[in-house]
């Protein structure tokens, strides 16, 4: 079965400074799938972003950015020029390319932005 | 557009009530799933719908009832909930189960 950890349940930035989330997984498998979701208080899971295990271009959506290591089973996420709005719990996600729907999360890392 | 949307936001119910939760998407989105979070924890699994029929139940109790009424109406039915059972309900549809899923807000069930 697969697994997924996230080693750092808190972490805290100054606002517009850069933070490193970090999330590895264990998988026999080649072909996945990896989500990195936020979760501020007002609940809703919203997506940042997503990695196709088959490509080496890491993912980048604006400010967040992924370091997809294949060979390390490792997904961190990186937040540049933080913003007080990027507060959140975060979420690293392993999907499997076939068979099972399921979406494995890790434990999540709180995100306090200081201003 | 990427929203899916729950009522009601939040749930009050005792051990011998009868209610519903409901989750709409009108992305043309043909998988659904419910989510049950407690609090600082991840979200958990409970049920995969793919084209309107159950794939997948992750062995949740039978007071838990799932219905899949058309491809944009997903409601979870509940019944003799217990305390326990309080926590984040979470609504996730994707365009098929290999797709991304996009969560709705919740449901946030308080059970006396």
């Amino acid at each position: 079965a697969q697994t997924v950890t996230q080693s750092q349940p808190e972490m805290s930035v100054q606002e517009a400074e850069t933070v490193t989330l970090s999330c590895t997984y264990d998988t026999s498998e080649s072909d996945y799938y990896l989500f990195w979701y936020k979760q501020p208080p007002s609940r809703q899971m919203i997506l940042v972003i997503r990695q196709e295990a088959y490509k080496q271009q890491n993912a980048t959506e604006n400010r967040f950015s992924v370091n997809f290591q294949k060979a390390a089973k490792s997904f961190s996420l990186k937040i540049s020029d933080s913003q007080l709005g990027d507060a959140a719990m975060y979420f690293c996600a392993y999907r499997s390319a076939e068979g099972a729907q399921k979406l494995v999360f890790g434990q999540g890392t709180r995100l306090t932005i200081n201003p | 557009d990427t929203e899916v949307t729950q009522t009601p936001k939040h749930l009050v119910m005792g051990m011998t009530n009868k209610k519903s939760l409901k989750c709409e998407q009108h992305m043309g989105h043909r998988a659904m799933y419910w989510y049950k979070q407690k609090a600082k924890k991840p979200p958990e699994l409970m049920f995969v719908y793919s084209y309107e029929k159950l794939s997948i139940n992750e062995s949740v109790p039978s007071r838990f009832s799932p219905e899949c009424p058309n491809s944009s109406l997903l409601n979870l039915h509940l019944h003799a909930l217990q305390p326990e059972d309080s926590a984040l309900y979470l609504c996730a549809s994707s365009q098929a189960v290999s797709y991304t899923q996009y969560f709705g807000p919740g449901t946030r069930l308080t059970v006396l």
